[in-house]
């Protein structure tokens, strides 16, 4: 039972920024959103993680929308080595939902 | 200095035998996982270890034992491997934050596993 909906794939430009949509309608009050991405052939790798407030690291952006249903990853200047996949993953911290379940993901492909 | 590393990375293997896929973190991290990344790309949790107590045990096939020496290692047994078994398999660790699993995973390379 997928928690998260995102669109399969996208692409932007070498420099630009690249907002990925992603679709909690269904999330609780005590889940977070995370973001993780898997390079071709690597291990996944953490991005970002949010509860309700727009959070940013030295990767990326996390922007969640008031009522925490929707959320966009935002990486400000896309380079080529950000081709991924993405997953956008609803979580709590503790209990039973406390799993980090991946979906599909959404295919980033960053063109020159 | 890799942070967590598994070994082999690479397996080939006829069916029925049995083999071992070994974790090791140097994070000084609390909970390790393992993963099942299957040909369609699908991630599946399969265990996690707390401190080396079992707390996930994802309706995996017994075939499957984890095995957890100490909290830094986490290796993967596998008996009588089959077709299906084939796939990379993913070890990760994370910490524990005054008893949250924060959710900040930190992965391996993976090891491909395939069964002939």
């Amino acid at each position: 039972d997928a928690k998260t909906t995102q669109p399969p794939s996208m692409d932007c430009a070498e420099g630009r920024a690249a907002n990925l949509p992603c679709n909690h309608s269904t999330i609780s009050g005590n889940e977070y959103v995370y973001w993780y991405r898997q390079i071709h052939s690597q291990g996944p790798q953490y991005i970002i993680h949010g509860l309700k407030n727009n959070e940013t690291n030295e990767m990326a952006s996390l922007i969640i929308t008031e009522d925490r249903k929707s959320s966009t990853l935002i990486l400000p200047h896309a380079t080529l080595r950000d081709t991924a996949v993405y997953y956008c993953i609803v979580r709590s911290q503790t209990g039973a939902n406390s799993k980090l379940t991946f979906g599909k993901g959404i295919t980033l492909s960053v063109r020159p | 200095d890799t942070a967590v590393s598994q070994t082999p990375k690479y397996l080939v293997t006829q069916m029925g035998n049995d083999k071992s896929i070994k974790c090791e973190q140097n994070l000084g991290h609390d909970t390790m996982y393992w993963y099942k990344q299957d040909s369609k790309k699908f991630l599946k949790i399969m265990f996690s270890y707390n401190n080396k107590e079992l707390i996930i045990n994802e309706t995996v096939p017994n075939r499957f034992s984890p095995k957890s020496p100490d909290k830094a290692h986490l290796n993967l047994h596998i008996n009588s491997l089959e077709l299906g078994d084939s796939a990379v398999y993913f070890c990760a660790s994370s910490q524990d934050r005054s008893g949250v699993n924060t959710g900040e995973l930190f992965f391996g390379e993976g090891s491909r596993l395939t069964v002939l």
